[in-house]
């Protein structure tokens, strides 16, 4: 079955820091993957979606220039939380779609700490 | 706009048992996908169950089953045999034809009793 590896799955890091987080379809070519935020003992909210080789869509509120979003190839999208606060500290889920209204396969999530 | 309604937060049922989790969503489209995601403490998404609103029947993946009403915009998933493997948090979610972006309910998280 279609595999979305993500990495790395806990970082901890201090305040002011950036973060990168990867995306992988392993074994099939992602038209479309979506970032997800979730808190503790909440669903998970949309942050963006991202197509290969555009500009990423983000939702409302979620601030463009602190979640950066590159696409740059079918297998791969990074999530980058940049100058990181313990605000930012969240479970982050990505996800990955091969064709358009097929299900969406998930990554195993990362865990971020600010400290 | 869409959204998902899981109005049980929490749910118990003993090992062995059939329970019926439930899920209502507000659409003003006629062509959409729901599902039921499953997500045990390790927090992977898990899809359970898919239904697409033009099918009439009611999907089916081995103990898992959902009731789809389309009229009343219902969509519960019933678990049989409950196991012990089946304690998680299980989201209902839905997703416009014409859209891939995933609308999630708050969740349901299900005990299961020994």
């Amino acid at each position: 079955g279609a595999v979305v590896s993500q990495h790395p799955s806990r970082v901890i890091c201090k305040s002011g820091t950036s973060v990168k987080i990867e995306c992988r379809s392993l074994d099939f070519q992602a038209t479309t993957m979506f970032w997800y935020r979730q808190f503790p003992k909440q669903s998970l909210m949309l942050m963006a979606t991202s197509n290969e080789g555009s500009k990423a869509t983000y939702e409302q509120g979620v601030e463009k220039d602190k979640f950066l979003i590159n696409h740059a190839s079918l297998t791969l999208s990074t999530l980058t939380v940049t100058s990181a606060h313990p605000e930012d500290s969240s479970f982050y889920i990505c996800s990955a779609t091969e064709y358009s209204n097929q299900p969406q396969h998930f990554g195993d999530g990362t865990r971020l700490s600010i400290l | 706009a869409q959204t998902v309604t899981q109005s049980q937060p929490e749910m118990s049922v003993q090992e062995a048992e059939t329970v019926t989790l439930s899920c209502t969503y507000d659409t003003s489209e006629s062509d959409y996908y729901l599902f039921w995601y499953k997500q045990p403490p390790s927090r992977q998404m898990i899809l359970v169950i898919r239904q697409e609103a033009y099918k009439q029947q009611n999907a089916t993946e081995n103990r898992f089953s959902v009731n789809f009403q389309k009229a009343a915009k219902s969509f519960s998933l019933k678990i049989s045999d409950s196991q012990l493997g089946d304690a998680a948090m299980y989201f209902c979610a839905y997703n416009m034809n014409r859209d891939d972006k995933i609308i999630f309910g708050k969740g349901t998280r299900l005990h299961i009793l020994p």
